[in-house]
């Protein structure tokens, strides 16, 4: 089984500039969550999918960053305009509901945004 | 309100030992799940151990296992006989279920885990 697919895995731009991420869950997974994680803290949720539906969104910064899942399949995360303080990793993760297990998330392996 | 504390930034272990990775919760909620992820270096995060709310058992999964102690909110995570392998950064994550029976991660700061030969 093909895991979490995410583009690019490193980016770097000037700020203000604007940035986009990809991201390609497992097959049949209906739940898809975007994560920012600030060196050497833990990751926080910015957005969480189900399907094509937006089901959280609280902690997304909505003043520049957005967020879509067409299709209720692969995803894309944008940032316009990017400041310093978006220096990040980006992740992925899906999870398909059904036995207790499947709780679990599964993650991709992020996208490494430095912010100049 | 959710929360996880890990009070350790960071910790070493001499290989084969064992360790104990600390972490305490708040919530109100009734059921929830406690999560470890295990994060090298390399960027990836991997799923450890899961324990439910409700389970009478704590979880083990080969070397690992998780102490749960519900009344005391903690879910400590133990690794058996530690290998170079393990130096990595660690993560307690709890499972919140929101509004329309949607469930949510919420992630501790972490502890780093160096292993010595």
């Amino acid at each position: 089984e093909a895991g979490v697919a995410q583009s690019p895995r490193y980016k770097i731009i000037e700020k203000r500039q604007s940035v986009a991420f990809w991201c390609n869950p497992i097959s049949g997974h209906a739940t898809l969550y975007w994560y920012q994680q600030i060196l050497g803290q833990g990751p926080k949720l910015l957005i969480q999918f189900q399907n094509n539906g937006v089901v959280d969104d609280s902690q997304l910064p909505k003043d520049r960053f957005s967020a879509e899942r067409l299709k209720g399949v692969d995803s894309t995360l944008k940032i316009q305009p990017a400041k310093l303080e978006d220096s990040a990793v980006y992740l992925c993760a899906s999870r398909s509901p059904g036995r207790r297990r499947d709780y679990e998330q599964y993650f991709g392996p992020g996208t490494r945004l430095t912010v100049t | 309100a959710q929360k996880i504390t890990q009070t350790q930034p960071g910790m070493f272990v001499q290989e084969k030992e064992a360790v104990t990775l600390d972490c305490t919760y708040d919530t109100s909620d009734q059921s929830y799940g406690l999560f470890w992820y295990k994060q090298p270096s390399s960027g990836e995060m991997i799923f450890l151990i899961y324990q439910g709310s409700y389970d009478e058992q704590n979880a083990t999964e080969g070397r690992y296992s998780l102490n749960f102690q519900k009344a005391r909110k903690s879910a400590n995570l133990v690794i058996s006989a530690s290998q170079l392998g393990d130096s990595a950064m660690y993560f307690c994550a709890m499972r919140h279920m929101f509004s329309g029976g949607y469930n949510k991660l919420i992630f501790g700061a972490g502890t780093r885990l160096a292993v010595h030969p």
